[in-house]
């Protein structure tokens, strides 16, 4: 996990309630990403980010908004357009690589569950 | 929709015996990499290998890539009970591998169970 460092470990939502989750990184890196796991499955690319105050959303990206203000924080924001929040979130960064050679760091990740 | 499918979903053998997973994808990619992640943790890098790459060695592990049948497999040799995780192939497409970032397309993985 080291270097990157997600909060909180547990997250409850209400109903028609935004949450967010925090994504601090300190290696440095340029590229910050949110993957959404669920139960059983792989990763979903949410939201990434090349660049501060810049990012492109993922396969999954409805319902969850990001910002990018500073280089080492990507934090999440799980909006109440999210119906079916309930899961595990990870958040990963990297160098800036050609060839999309992009080896990710991950967190520890944020498990979310619904109130 | 996921690039890779792992194959098998779990496997369960014994400490000392050799592991294989393998990983089929869909689409022309530039690399493919693998990652381990233990149960409710985040995910480690184990290995990549290049698309112009067949075989890679890194300690106990063998990654071999067959870009004609899109297909992937990881061998993990003498294991050990700390090898008990899931393992994930990834890949990034080469339509969207132009340089900088981009997001990694996940297999649902392999769940390896290592008996002691």
């Amino acid at each position: 996990d080291g270097g990157i460092t997600q909060s909180p470990k547990y997250l409850f939502r209400k109903e028609g309630q935004n949450v967010t989750l925090s994504c601090e990184q300190n290696l440095n890196h340029d590229a910050m990403y949110w993957y959404r796991q669920d139960p059983g499955q792989g990763l979903r690319l949410i939201y990434y980010s090349q660049i501060v105050n810049d990012f492109q959303k993922g396969d999954i990206a409805e319902g969850y908004s990001v910002s990018r203000e500073k280089k080492e924080s990507f934090p999440l924001t799980v909006t109440s357009a999210q119906k079916n929040p309930t899961a595990f979130y990870l958040c990963a960064s990297s160098w800036l690589a050609s060839g999309g050679a992009n080896i990710q760091y991950f967190g520890a990740g944020t498990r979310l569950s619904v109130l | 929709s996921q690039q890779g499918e792992e194959d098998p979903q779990a496997l369960s053998i014994q400490e000392g015996e050799n592991a294989t997973m393998n990983c089929s994808y869909k689409t022309s990619i530039n690399n493919l990499q693998w990652y381990r992640q233990n149960s409710g943790r985040g995910l480690v890098h184990l290995i990549l290998i290049r698309s112009n790459e067949r075989e890679k060695h890194s300690g106990r592990l063998r990654v071999t890539l067959d870009t004609s049948k899109k297909s992937s497999s990881l061998l993990i040799t003498a294991s050990r009970a700390a090898d008990t995780a899931s393992y994930f192939c990834a890949t990034v497409s080469m339509v969207y591998s132009g340089g900088g970032a981009d997001g990694l397309t996940f297999g649902k993985g392999t769940h390896l169970i290592i008996q002691p």
